[in-house]
């Protein structure tokens, strides 16, 4: 069955500091993976996305994420936060017409 | 270019009345997928139209119908509503068989 799980409920990090969020899939197929950034009240915005090629990508606003398949993990990354990124970070994944699953989200909290 | 937009943004309703919800896709856009994101939780796929007919359905009841026009725009209809079916509904668009869906801000739903 396929299925998202971020451990992370929640993560506290200063600002300035390096951040890496935690995702992982189970997928029978090849799977597309995505993150998602929600900020209160709003709908979902991408950040970046992956499909095949190379394993590390790049997205909006300075985040990157390494695809792993070995460990079945999709891991968003960002080396130095800013206030602004205070939100809630959801990944997903999904095939060509097919629906999404997105795991239950990591809320970030980005303290001065 | 207009990205995803949704009516309206917030909804009270009581248990037993039925809601319609509105979606129009980014333009290029004729896919459309409804999710429903309960507090605290991640978004669940509800349904997927192309073509004016439903192509994939989630592990939701028949009170969950919808509706694609001509133009690609949607509507979702809830019947004989519960208070568990308060959410945010999210609209989310995409090209046929392109893997990358744009969402919507989304309704907030609120029954009592």
């Amino acid at each position: 069955a396929q299925s998202v799980t971020q451990p992370d409920i929640h993560i506290t990090v200063s600002e300035g500091a390096s951040l890496e969020l935690r995702c992982n899939y189970s997928y029978g197929a090849t799977p597309y993976l995505f993150w998602y950034v929600q900020s209160p009240g709003q709908g979902l915005q991408l950040l970046l996305k992956y499909f095949s090629g190379d394993t590390l990508v790049q997205g909006i606003k300075g985040f990157e994420a390494e695809f792993k398949r070995s460990q079945s993990s999709f891991n968003l990354r960002k080396p130095s936060v800013h206030w602004s990124d205070a939100a809630e970070y959801f990944c997903a994944v999904g095939a060509t017409g097919n629906q999404f699953y997105f795991g239950t989200g990591t809320s970030l909290t980005v303290i001065p | 270019d207009a990205g995803v937009t949704q009516s309206p943004t917030h909804l009270i309703k009581t248990r037993g009345q039925q809601v319609t919800l509105r979606c129009s896709p980014k333009s290029g856009h004729d896919t459309v997928s409804w999710y429903q994101q309960a507090l605290g939780q991640g978004p669940q796929f509800i349904f997927q139209y192309y073509e004016e007919e439903e192509r994939q359905r989630g592990n939701f009841p028949d009170r969950f119908s919808g509706h694609q026009f001509p133009n690609y725009s949607s509507e979702l209809n809830v019947n004989a509503l519960l208070l568990g079916d308060s959410a945010l509904y999210l609209c989310a668009s995409s090209r046929w068989k392109q893997e990358t869906q744009y969402f919507g801000p989304g309704t907030r739903l609120l029954v009592l």
